[in-house]
């Protein structure tokens, strides 16, 4: 496997499920992040994780729960998600030392919540 | 706050032809990058370019060049000898260390 990679790729839950999404980079880098890419609005970050601490929330509800075990993983763990929840969902890494920057991104996850 | 704005929505070009898109931001930051990124129908978001804030030379990377203008908060994007492999989102992001903040995206379609 190379870049980063989500699983699953497609996601149907009802509003009462409990589901986790996973990412995983094979890049070396030391930075993961969460985005929300709804239809027609700007891609929403939702958790920054850098050297596996959490560096930024960005006031997401807690029916979302981020978990970064090791610079390699990031999980997103979901539970009585909401309809308007429903969206695709992108992770990142990047490595935020010397110069880059740039975000390498996998191909997400499409979430649908009933 | 940090804000990125692309005001075209939605583009079109002929293949062979030129098409610029356009990107203003907004930011506090004194050491930032600015990103154009592609994102095709199968939905992989892939780097197209990016340029230092430092730098005054434009990024070039083959068909794709940014004309950046710093005093404007301009960053606007090139792409010459459309392809059809081109039609895509694009967004446009800009942000420093741990944090990137994405323009709205442009559509843009490429016609034989």
């Amino acid at each position: 496997e190379t870049g980063v990679t989500q699983t699953p790729r497609h996601l149907v839950m009802g509003m009462t499920n409990k589901k986790s999404l996973k990412c995983e980079q094979h890049l070396g880098h030391n930075a993961m992040y969460w985005y929300k890419q709804s239809a027609k609005k700007p891609l929403e970050l939702m958790f920054v994780y850098s050297l596996e601490e959490r560096v930024e929330n960005n006031s997401v509800p807690s029916r979302f729960s981020p978990e970064c075990p090791n610079s390699s993983h990031l999980f997103l763990h979901l539970h009585t998600l909401q309809p308007e929840d429903s969206a695709l969902y992108l992770c990142a890494s990047s490595q935020n030392s010397g110069g880059g920057r740039e975000q390498f991104f996998g191909p997400g996850t499409r979430l649908t919540v009933l | 706050a940090q804000t990125v704005t692309q005001s075209q929505p939605e583009m079109s070009v002929q293949e062979a032809e030129t098409v610029t898109l356009s990107c203003t931001y907004d930011t506090s930051e004194s050491d930032y990058y600015l990103f154009w990124y592609k994102q095709p129908p199968s939905r992989q978001m892939i780097l197209v370019i990016r340029q230092e804030a430092y730098k005054q030379q434009n990024a070039t990377e083959n068909r794709f060049s940014v004309n950046f203008q710093k005093a404007a908060k301009s960053f606007s994007l090139k792409i010459s000898d459309s392809q059809l492999g081109d039609a895509a989102m694009y967004f446009c992001a800009s942000g420093g260390y741990n944090k990137l903040i994405f323009g709205a995206g442009t559509r843009l379609a490429v016609h034989p």
